[in-house]
This record gives structure tokens, sequence and C-alpha cells, in this order.
């Protein structure tokens, strides 16, 4: 069965530390990963996407994310985190055709200033 | 280019009645796919469509009902409204259907009184 897990609820980090986010995924083929981010109020925007090829990808906003297969993880990171950074962060996995994603339960990113 | 336009923005309704939600991809894509999103059960897939046809259908009981028409815009219909109904329903729209990457509107903010 598909599934996604985000271990971590709620995150809280102080402005200019790092940051990383987990999510591990259970699908029966070579998924394609995702993370979002949602600020309130607001629909889902692509931090970062894995499809293929190199395991490091990045993304906007200065993300990026490591896909790890023997360990069934695709973890979001940032080195140094800014106020704007605070939203619900969501990884996502799918086919390789379709739209039909899994999502994780969300990740609550609170930054202190 | 504009993004995923999604009207409603917010709703109101009553317990039994119906209601329909629209959304308007990005000009050119012709997938787009819709989610629930509320507290308790995060993001669960709806359904799916492509060239005015559906293509899957998540685990949702048959009050819910969707079409595409043939200029890719795309509505969703609940009817008999439950009070569990409440949530934010996102469309995203993609390209095709090789889920290369799907852009997210800002979602309908239902709620059932």
């Amino acid at each position: 069965a598909q599934s996604v897990t985000q271990p971590d609820i709620h995150i809280t980090v102080s402005e200019g530390a790092s940051l990383e986010l987990r999510c591990n995924y259970s699908y029966g083929a070579t998924p394609y990963l995702f993370w979002y981010v949602q600020s309130p109020g607001q629909g889902l925007q692509l931090l970062l996407k894995y499809f293929s090829g190199d395991t490091l990808v990045q993304g906007i906003k200065g993300f990026e994310a490591e896909f790890k297969r023997s360990q069934s993880s695709f973890n979001l990171r940032k080195p140094s985190v800014h106020w704007s950074d605070a939203a619900e962060y969501f990884c996502a996995v799918g086919p390789h055709t379709g739209n039909q994603f899994y999502f994780g339960t969300g990740t609550s990113l609170t930054v202190i200033p | 280019k504009a993004g995923v336009t999604q009207t409603p923005r917010y709703l109101i309704k009553t317990r039994g009645q119906q209601v329909t939600l629209s959304c308007s991809p990005i000009s050119g894509h012709r997938s787009v796919s819709w989610y629930q999103q509320t507290p308790g059960q995060g993001l669960q897939f709806l359904f799916e469509y492509f060239s005015e046809t559906q293509r899957n259908k998540g685990n949702f009981p048959g009050r819910f009902s969707g079409r595409q028409f043939s200029n890719s815009r795309s509505e969703m219909n609940v009817s008999t409204l439950e009070l569990g109904d409440s949530a934010l329903y996102l469309c995203a729209s993609s390209l095709t259907q090789s889920n290369t990457e799907a852009f997210f509107g800002q979602g309908t903010r239902l709620t059932v009184v």
C-alpha cells in the first residue's frame, strides 16, 4: 500500500538555524517524490521534486532534498531558515502516470526570531 | 500566465444541500485532479480528469462527483452535504497525465452547517 509518513507534526527552529524535515514513504514501484509548502489559507506550492537521476535535488527558496532508496526516505533540508519559511510542509509520492498523489500529514514549521 | 483558479473561495452550505465547485486549470493543461483537505484526514485524493474522462477515483462515496469540460475546466459536485464534508477542496492541474508537475489552486473552503 502506498503511504507517506512525516513523523514530526510540529518543529520550531530559530531564524538562521538549519532545518531538516523527515519523510518516509511506502510505494510499490519507483515513486515520484515531491515536497510542497502551504501557507495559511493558501494552496500548495511545489518546492522540489525527484523523478530520477541525482538523488540530491535542489528546489526553490534554498531548499534541497535527498532521496535515499535504501531508507525509503526523502528528507527536506535548508541550511539557514528565514522567518518567511514558517508554513506547513507536505511530502508526497505519486505514480509515473496520473496525478493521484499520496500526501503525508504535514509538518508545521514555526520560526523564532 | 494565470495560475489555477478555483471559485468560489469560500462557501457556506446547510446539511442536505448540494454544492458545485469550479476549477480552471492553467492554460494548456489538460489534467485536473481534486483533493479534500481536513485537519483530521489531511489531504486525500478525490478524482482525476484528463481529456474529459475520469481517470482515477479516490475512496469517497458516490455523493462526490465531478466532470471536465472540453476546455479542461472542471467542476466537482457534492450532493446531500454532511457536516463532515466541511473542508478545503484543492484542485491541481498539470500539462498531461505523465505527472511531471502539478500546480495547485488556492482552494475552496466549504463549511457545512
